[in-house]
């Protein structure tokens, strides 16, 4: 069975530094890949997805994300944090045609 | 373009009383519906999912239900609400997975 794991309940940063929030999942077939991106009391919004070809993958505002086949992992990157960062992020992926299974989410926390 | 309106944003319910928590889409046909809930300090869980009108399957033993009547059209109910049924609701579509999931901007309900 697919499942995902966010080894980081909590990333603390300092602005303009970069950060790594870590994303690995388990499947025995292809799938794709998502990361979402939580801002308080409101609803997800897809930051970026990896569904083939390139295995490096940009969102408009600085974020990427590297799929690694032989290690499991979808691991997102961000070269220098804004205080607008401040946020939850939810790792994904897909599970059949239906359905996708998140992670339990890490709360970045980018501080001035 | 496709929109997904949630409602309502906030909802203080006593013990006891009824739920109904309404999802529409608009700008598609036939998308896949979901309800999910956050807990507090929890990641996502699944509740409920429909490919089509009158076609829901429930992923996890539970005081709610959920409803299909139209297309675009997604309903969480409960005829007596549980303390345990606080939480962030959100509502989400898809068309298959490739393109994830778009979600709705959530309902958060307290149950007193």
């Amino acid at each position: 069975a697919q499942s995902v794991t966010q080894l980081d309940s909590q990333v603390p940063v300092f602005e303009e530094a970069p950060v790594e929030l870590r994303c690995n999942y388990s499947s025995s077939v292809s799938v794709y890949l998502f990361w979402y991106v939580q801002y308080p009391n409101q609803g997800l919004q897809l930051l970026l997805k990896y569904l083939s070809g390139s295995t490096l993958v940009e969102s408009i505002n600085g974020f990427e994300a590297e799929f690694n086949k032989s290690q499991t992992s979808f691991h997102l990157r961000k070269p220098s944090v804004h205080i607008s960062d401040t946020a939850e992020y939810f790792c994904a992926v897909s599970v059949g045609y239906n359905k996708l299974i998140f992670g339990a989410g890490t709360r970045l926390a980018v501080h001035p | 373009s496709q929109t997904i309106h949630q409602w309502p944003a906030t909802l203080v319910q006593p013990v006891g009383s009824p739920l109904s928590l309404e999802c529409t889409v608009e700008g598609t046909s036939n998308p896949n519906l979901y309800w999910y809930r956050q807990a507090a300090g929890r990641g996502l869980q699944l509740l409920f999912y429909s490919v089509g009108i009158g076609q829901i399957s429930s992923e996890v033993p539970q005081n709610l239900s959920a409803s299909r009547p139209q297309d675009r059209q997604f309903i969480l109910s409960s005829k007596k609400l549980l303390l345990s049924d606080s939480g962030f609701y959100l509502c989400a579509w898809s068309q298959g997975t490739s393109g994830g999931y778009t979600f709705g901007s959530g309902t958060r309900l307290t149950v007193v």
